[in-house]
């Protein structure tokens, strides 16, 4: 079975500040990893996915994530808030005992303070 | 929009009652996914779709839940006899890669409140 766990339900930081949202994953195989975003009255929306190859991978606004196989993680980083990132970032794997269906963590609410 | 689309967006309902959500997947998207979302908590998977068959309906948590897509487009998410755990936001969601690499898309989902 596949099961995502996300380190910290609320992460605050100031605007300007470093942000990193922590994912760490188990999966009997190579995973697929994604992060979604979700703005306050919206659907989610996917920021960045790992499937093969290079394993830090670009997504939008900004964000960036690093696959650690060693350490089963894969943890969302963004070098200078802004307040327009406060939203719910939802980590998720899929691709392991033979089911592609997306498992996703708990979440973590990211607030920005001025 | 061509994005997905959920309705309702809200719905109240009385505990015993029937309650029908739908889903209108991006056109062209083969995979559609439902998932529940309570609060504080990740979307849980209930059913996937691949074209008209459920390929994967493990998540559905009793048999009061059921879900079709006649013409392997729009779904329709049946709940019977609601309960008040069944409370929660519902999401849709589709994409054209059904191997798992591709994005979800998500609709904003359907709020259900069961009284």
């Amino acid at each position: 079975a596949q099961s995502v766990t996300q380190l910290g339900s609320h992460v605050s930081v100031s605007e300007g500040a470093l942000v990193l949202l922590r994912c760490n994953y188990s999966s009997s195989v190579p995973p697929y990893l994604f992060w979604y975003v979700q703005y306050p009255n919206q659907g989610l929306q996917l920021l960045l996915k790992y499937t093969t190859g290079a394993t830090l991978v670009k997504g939008i606004n900004g964000f960036e994530a690093e696959f650690k196989k060693s350490e089963t993680s894969f943890h969302l980083t963004k070098p200078s808030a802004h307040m327009s990132d406060a939203a719910e970032y939802f980590c998720a794997v899929s691709r392991s005992g033979g089911s592609y269906i997306p498992t996703f963590g708990r979440g973590t609410s990211l607030i920005v303070h001025p | 929009g061509a994005g997905v689309s959920q309705t309702p967006s809200n719905k109240v309902t009385e505990k015993g009652k029937y309650v029908e959500l739908r889903c209108d997947p991006i056109s062209g998207h083969t995979a559609l996914y439902w998932y529940r979302q309570s609060l504080g908590q990740g979307p849980e998977f209930l059913i996937y779709f691949q074209g008209t068959g459920a390929a994967d309906d493990s998540g559905l948590p009793n048999d009061r839940f059921f879900a079709v897509r006649p013409e392997g487009s729009v779904s329709t998410l049946k709940i019977q006899r609601t309960e008040r755990g069944d409370s929660a936001v519902y999401l849709c969601a589709s994409s054209l890669d059904s191997r798992g690499t591709g994005e979800l898309f998500f609709g904003e989902g359907s709020r259900l409140t069961v009284l």
